[in-house]
């Protein structure tokens, strides 16, 4: 079992619709989450991290749930602009360095 | 005014070759990182060092060798290139090496062996 597992879509959506990724880990003691954007050809770059209150910034919404391990990614009113891959992250080991483990991704196409 | 930068961009070289890949970061961090994004687009960590010295080194064969000749560089030094390696290799810095700081990425290397 892959440590940090993502469905890799594609997910095709049309513009305004309300998206959602999930994605789950296997280690228990992974202490930090993140969400990573890439583009095509292009770095990840950080989209948010993810608090155990779960977290919002503007259209995104990010949820961990502990119990189940896993955490999700909500995108609201989805733009074309959004298109890309969507990256989980995770930290496997508790207070540890600062080891990503990524996902395999999720890709996103949002059509007009 | 890159924040993580990598030189070169791409990167073509014959199976055998020695090569080297520069990463320059002018965000004040003090932990740098490899990661290796295969075809199948799999991101792997190789190796992080923090304040020059070595804390992560993943399972990655010895022609692999990092230097951090100071904390705002990182360099990867390939030997006996094979097949396998080509690869886009981005370089990512943090502040800090604890597991919560988040890690910004440089604009990758894409390396072909042929």
């Amino acid at each position: 079992r892959k440590e940090v597992e993502q469905d890799p879509g594609p997910f095709n959506v049309p513009e305004g619709a309300t998206v959602a990724f999930n994605c789950t880990y296997s280690n228990s003691a992974s202490q930090s989450f993140f969400w990573y954007r890439q583009d095509c050809r292009k770095e990840p770059k950080l989209l948010m991290s993810v608090y155990s209150s779960g977290n919002e910034d503007g259209r995104f919404t990010a949820q961990l749930n502990r119990a189940s391990q896993y955490i999700s990614l909500l995108i609201r009113d989805s733009k074309l602009s959004d298109s890309a891959t969507y990256l989980c992250a995770v930290t496997p080991f508790s207070g540890g360095y600062n080891k990503l483990i990524f996902g395999a991704g999720t890709r996103l196409a949002v059509h007009p | 005014d890159t924040a993580v930068s990598q030189t070169p961009k791409y990167l073509v070289t014959q199976m055998g070759n020695d090569k080297s890949i520069k990463c320059e970061q002018n965000l004040g961090h003090d932990t740098m990182y490899w990661y290796k994004q295969d075809s199948k687009k799999f991101l792997k960590i190789m190796f992080s060092y923090n304040n020059k010295e070595l804390i992560i080194n993943e399972t990655v064969p010895n022609r692999f060798s990092p230097k951090s000749p100071d904390k705002a560089h990182l360099n990867l030094h390939i030997n006996s290139l094979e097949l396998g390696d080509s690869a886009v290799y981005f370089c990512a810095s943090s502040q800090g090496r604890r597991s919560s700081y988040e890690q910004y990425f440089g604009p990758g290397t894409r390396l072909t062996v042929t």
